[in-house]
């Protein structure tokens, strides 16, 4: 298996534009977490998927934030406008459910906005 | 909301000692814990869990969970070099429509192993 998949490893943009992140978990699995990890704030859940349903998106800062699924096998996060605080690394983990605790991790987007 | 806590560290502990890593967390309704450990530039990965009080063993490295106290542990024997890394404490994040298994992590300890 080739694990969950993210693109792209690492997003340089400017203040104001679009940034979109890429995720394709591992097949079977049914639950989907964006998170996003900066020191000061560390391993932040952003929103989590179950069976490609958003279940809680609590944690999205604010409203320039959003996210899709739109099938089992493929999910975004889109910032809009990307501002510099956005910079951080974003993760998408993937989970085969049943209350495990056993997340896997994707590599991760390290997002530059200047 | 659920808080996880860990010191930041860096915790420097010299090879083949043991390091000890602690974790407190605020909500007594929590039933499961996990620990997660991340090196540098790389994503985090589960190394151990642990559902009831006491210990759990799992080669070189020892959970260790008092509900009372709310506190869990991880011990890892003779430490190594490679063993330098952040670990991760978390514990499971409810949501209202129940039956998740997303996770609420601490910031980190930052563990070095001193050759």
């Amino acid at each position: 298996d080739a694990g969950v998949i993210q693109s792209p490893r690492h997003e340089v943009t400017e203040m104001g534009q679009e940034v979109t992140l890429r995720c394709k978990p591992i097949s079977g699995h049914n639950s989907l977490f964006w998170y996003r990890q900066t020191m000061m704030r560390g391993l932040e859940l952003l929103i989590y998927f179950n069976n490609n349903v958003p279940i809680d998106d609590s944690g999205m800062p604010e409203d320039r934030f959003s996210a899709k699924m739109p099938n089992a096998s493929f999910s975004t996060l889109k910032i809009q406008p990307s501002e510099p605080r956005d910079s951080a690394v974003y993760f998408c983990a993937s989970s085969p459910g049943a209350n495990l605790g056993k997340l896997f991790f994707g590599s991760g987007t390290q997002l530059s906005v200047l | 909301q659920k808080e996880v806590e860990q010191n930041s560290g860096p915790l420097s502990v010299p090879e083949g000692a043991i390091a000890s890593l602690n974790c407190t967390y605020s909500d007594r309704g929590s039933q499961s814990f996990f620990w997660y450990r991340q090196y540098s530039g790389k994503s985090p990965e589960l190394i151990m869990s642990i559902y009831s009080n006491g210990d759990k063993e799992d080669g070189r490295f020892t959970a260790q969970l008092n509900k009372a106290s709310q506190y869990v542990s991880l011990l890892i024997r003779d430490s190594q070099p490679s063993d330098s890394a952040t670990y991760l404490c978390a514990v499971p994040t409810p949501y209202s429509g129940g039956g998740a298994d997303g996770l609420t992590f601490g910031k980190g300890t930052h563990l070095i192993i001193q050759p």
